[in-house]
């Protein structure tokens, strides 16, 4: 009940591809879906969250859309770089402080210049 | 944004002896804090939940006498490695969420910790 299933394992794009990154849960209690960005030898960063009252949230060339009905969320990176060339994780938890987040397997992201 | 800085970004170590790793949250109040352990191209594994002022939660599978969590203040938890072994070696992450609910449920990470047990 508490999975995050995450695919691809690894995704290749060409500079200006918009990799898509698909994310599953299981918990209907999640009402929190961060996505982070991890470069090797670095803690994740959080890149963009969203909670379940909306279907898309875009912040920069960054865009969640979620679909609650399927429990599925996904990532899409507008206009791609090799700087975004790292590690994306999904994630998902209950609001509140204490509570643990869940996070998927993780997608390896290689933007060829 | 919210800094977390962790120390010592790595530490070579000879096998039975115990590192200590150091998180603290710069500009907020860490109610809360996570420490988690990653293998190479694997995701983040939660160890523990730490709060301020009470013992830490462990995950299943994870030894409490084996590493020891201490969060001592709001804005410092250690994590340490007790005798450790080649096994233990790994990246270890902690990451803080402010519990006032001014940042929300926003998780700051740390740069993360290279343990190489010899």
């Amino acid at each position: 009940q508490q999975q995050v299933k995450q695919s691809p394992q690894s995704l290749i794009v060409q500079k200006g591809g918009i990799p898509i990154i698909n994310c599953a849960y299981e918990n209907t209690a999640f009402d929190y879906f961060p996505w982070y960005q991890q470069f090797p030898g670095k803690g994740p960063a959080l890149l963009i969250a969203i909670r379940p009252d909306v279907s898309e949230k875009k912040e920069g060339r960054f865009t969640i859309s979620f679909n609650k009905s399927a429990k599925q969320f996904s990532l899409h990176i507008m206009d791609s770089q090799p700087g975004d060339s790292a590690t994306y994780f999904c994630a998902a938890s209950r609001a509140g402080g204490y509570q643990k987040v869940t996070f998927g397997t993780g997608t390896k992201l290689q933007v060829i210049p | 944004g919210a800094v977390v800085s962790q120390h010592p970004s790595r530490v070579i170590c000879k096998s039975g002896t115990s590192v200590k790793i150091e998180c603290r949250s710069l500009d907020f109040q860490a109610t809360t804090m996570f420490w988690y352990r990653q293998f190479p191209k694997q995701s983040l594994m939660l160890m523990a939940t730490s709060n301020e002022g009470s013992k830490a939660t462990y995950e299943q599978g994870v030894e409490k006498d084996k590493f020891l969590i201490n969060h001592a203040s709001l804005t410092l938890s250690t994590l340490t490695v007790t005798s450790a072994h080649p096994e233990d070696s790994s990246f270890y992450i902690c990451s803080a969420r402010e519990g006032r609910g001014l940042i929300g449920e926003k998780l700051f990470f740390g740069s993360g910790t290279q343990l190489s047990v010899l």
